[in-house]
């Protein structure tokens, strides 16, 4: 099956832990991306990475860092949480950056 | 300010009738999709356009990058149809995409 793929799908934390979500695309695409979606629905971009490379990094905290190990792999780290950080984490993928996206399920982080 | 705008913010549909969802752009968008977020979660891809228009089934949608807008329209709506439906459109100034979100329109489907 080619898609993109999220785990976990859920995750409970308290204040001031480290968190980690992976995301994984089997579509061959070279470009991934990871979205904050809030309690509103509203969904921006964060990070976006092309072949390993970072090429777009949107004003987030300094504790969130993307880590990609190849084109098919970006995961996110969360050092500290914080209770806004309580979101669903979207990962999509698309070709040459230019083309249409696919999204994963989300992982939907709930920080106590 | 934001760039997309999307409306309206909610919709209730009867079974079998239909309507259009639309997006304006405050700049010059290259592309833009549509999707359809469902009760999951899971954002499904509806539609992409560069310009012009496409259709599948029940829905149909246009982009017109000069006058900076999409619409989605949707005919005899069923009760999957809904869900939270969202344009994203992508910035003609740029070269990798980052797709910038319209609000959403939570859809309801009643019988």
């Amino acid at each position: 099956e080619t898609a993109v793929f999220q785990t976990p799908n859920y995750h409970v934390t308290q204040v001031g832990n480290e968190v980690s979500f992976n995301c994984k695309q089997t579509l061959g695409h070279d470009t991934m991306y990871w979205y904050k979606q809030d309690s509103k629905k509203l969904l921006k971009i964060m990070f976006s990475y092309n072949n390993k490379q970072l090429i777009v990094n949107e004003t987030v905290p300094r504790r969130f860092s993307p880590q990609s190990s190849d084109k098919a792999h970006l995961n996110l780290r969360i050092k500290s949480v914080e209770p806004e950080d309580s979101a669903v984490y979207l990962c999509a993928s698309s070709y040459r950056g230019r083309y249409e996206q696919y999204f994963g399920p989300g992982t939907r982080l709930t920080v106590l | 300010g934001d760039q997309v705008e999307q409306s309206p913010s909610a919709l209730s549909l009867h079974e079998g009738t239909g309507s259009a969802l639309r997006c304006n752009f405050t700049t010059t968008m290259r592309a833009v999709q549509w999707f359809q977020q469902n009760s999951r979660g899971s954002l499904i891809n509806l539609f992409y356009l560069a310009s012009g228009t496409k259709e599948n089934g029940r829905l149909k949608s246009t982009f017109n990058s000069k006058e900076s807008y999409s619409t989605l329209h949707i005919r005899d709506a069923q009760l999957e149809d809904s869900g939270t439906y969202f344009c994203a459109a992508r910035l003609a100034s740029s070269s990798f995409s980052k797709l910038v979100f319209g609000q959403g329109t939570s859809l309801s489907v009643v019988p």
